[in-house]
């Protein structure tokens, strides 16, 4: 069965510091991963996405792996603000199917 | 940017109400997609549609029925609506290469 599991399932950082958040899958056959950022009461919003051959990519603060080998990723968050208090969401799509959404990890930065 | 805008923020209904959740994009995406999201499992596919008049089950379209007569705009039916059926709904949209969602802001639904 096609999963996404994330951990932890919540995080409490303090502001400044960074944190790296975990995602596992067994979506097969692959192809492609993204991270979303989701503040509460409001919709996704997509961070990076990132296909098989693609194993780093940047968009600001946030930085995501992949390893598609091991079916790993990590979004870590360097520097981190209030404003990353948020949900974050993995999600998984293989080739013909639809998306495959982890529950999420919470985050919360504190002053 | 892609807009996807969603009827209501927050809604509360009655059981046994008819409710209807309305969805629409102003990015000609062929794709549109129904979601719900509760604590602690993530977000589940109630039902998409890949085209005007066309629509595909998801992993819960049990209580839900959806419309899609304009491309731009998708809805989601609660024929009868249950307490069950409280939660955060999340209207989504695709191009026909499905490669990224976009998302609306939700709308929480409360069934008393």
């Amino acid at each position: 069965k096609n999963q996404v599991e994330q951990s932890p399932q919540s995080l409490i950082i303090l502001e400044g510091k960074n944190c790296t958040l975990q995602c596992n899958y067994t979506v097969s056959p692959f192809s492609n991963l993204r991270w979303y950022k989701q503040d509460t009461g409001r919709g996704p919003v997509s961070l990076t996405i990132m296909t098989f051959s693609e194993n780093t990519k940047s968009n600001g603060r946030y930085t995501a792996t992949l390893d598609a080998d091991t079916k790993q990723s990590s979004l870590h968050i360097t520097a981190s603000q209030l404003s990353d208090s948020a949900s974050y969401i993995c999600v998984v799509r293989g080739y013909g199917q639809n998306f495959v959404f982890g529950p999420g990890t919470r985050l919360s930065v504190l002053p | 940017d892609v807009k996807v805008t969603q009827s209501s923020r927050y809604l509360v209904k009655r059981t046994g109400e008819k409710v209807f959740l309305e969805c629409v994009q102003d990015m000609d995406h062929e794709n549109m997609f129904w979601y719900r999201q509760d604590p602690g499992l993530g977000l589940r596919l109630i039902y998409f549609s890949y085209d005007v008049k066309m629509k595909e089950k998801g992993d819960i379209p049990e209580g839900y029925s959806v419309s899609r007569e304009k491309k731009e705009r998708f809805s989601l039916i609660l024929e009868s609506a249950s307490t069950n059926q409280t939660s955060m709904y999340l209207c989504a949209s695709s191009s026909r290469e499905n490669r990224e969602q976009y998302f609306g802001p939700g709308t929480r639904l409360t069934v008393t």
